[in-house]
């Protein structure tokens, strides 16, 4: 079964450095999110990409935070000073169609531990 | 802004019996339910979905049942089994937007053998 796949499972960083997480979504979808998990809360989404530009994003996806489609296959999401409240878990996830949800796919996931 | 919530952030049944996960939400222009289940350290995994123009959707162990004028959604497991036990998040969508999910706060389950 095809899957997304992201990069690292795990990473711990200082405040303030920049963090990089990278996602490849299944080859032929066109949508792709990143949403993220504090610990205990719910999962949240962060925002939306559709033909290599931001379809959609939330309040919490501030100028700190950018995404960006480098080639055909991966998927990033940067964030450039981090902050002890960005510690969570991001997920990467992608469609081949929007909107019904039961075709998008999440990846397991990137721990961010910002000490 | 709580759209979508799940009031009980934990249940626990004994195997073999019915489990019964609740969702409420509030915003009349979601158009698609979803649940997912989430084990720790991993994704969430879709499990089964329910359009707004039904009331009912079955899937082998899995129905969800929609209440449209109480704005309520509940997942049924029947027979629940110890493999069960995992994290349940409810969610929404807009169909025709960006498709973002809203999702709940989630419902841990636990299926006692």
């Amino acid at each position: 079964e095809p899957e997304v796949t992201q990069t690292p499972s795990h990473q711990v960083t200082q405040m303030g450095q920049e963090v990089i997480l990278r996602c490849v979504p299944i080859s032929n979808h066109l949508y792709f999110y990143w949403y993220r998990q504090i610990l205990g809360q719910k999962v949240e989404f962060l925002v939306s990409f559709y033909n290599n530009e931001i379809s959609e994003k939330s309040e919490i996806f501030d100028d700190q935070f950018s995404v960006e489609r480098p080639d055909g296959s991966n998927f990033t999401l940067k964030i450039r000073s981090t902050k002890l409240e960005d510690s969570a878990m991001y997920f990467c996830a992608s469609t081949d169609r929007e909107g019904a949800g039961n075709t998008i796919y999440f990846g397991e996931g990137s721990w961010l531990t910002v000490v | 802004d709580q759209q979508v919530k799940q009031n009980s952030p934990s249940l626990s049944v004994q195997e073999g019996r019915i489990s019964i996960l609740n969702c409420d939400y509030t915003n009349s222009m979601f158009d698609y339910f979803l649940w997912y289940k989430k084990y720790p350290a991993e994704g969430p995994t879709f499990l089964i979905s329910i359009s707004s123009i039904k009331d009912k959707n079955e899937d082998g162990r899995f129905t969800v049942f929609l209440n449209k004028s109480a704005k309520h959604l509940s997942l049924h497991i029947v027979p629940s089994q110890p493999g069960d036990s995992a994290v349940y998040f409810c969610a929404a969508v807009v169909v025709g937007n960006t498709g973002k999910l809203i999702f709940g706060q989630g419902t841990t389950l636990q299926v006692k053998p």
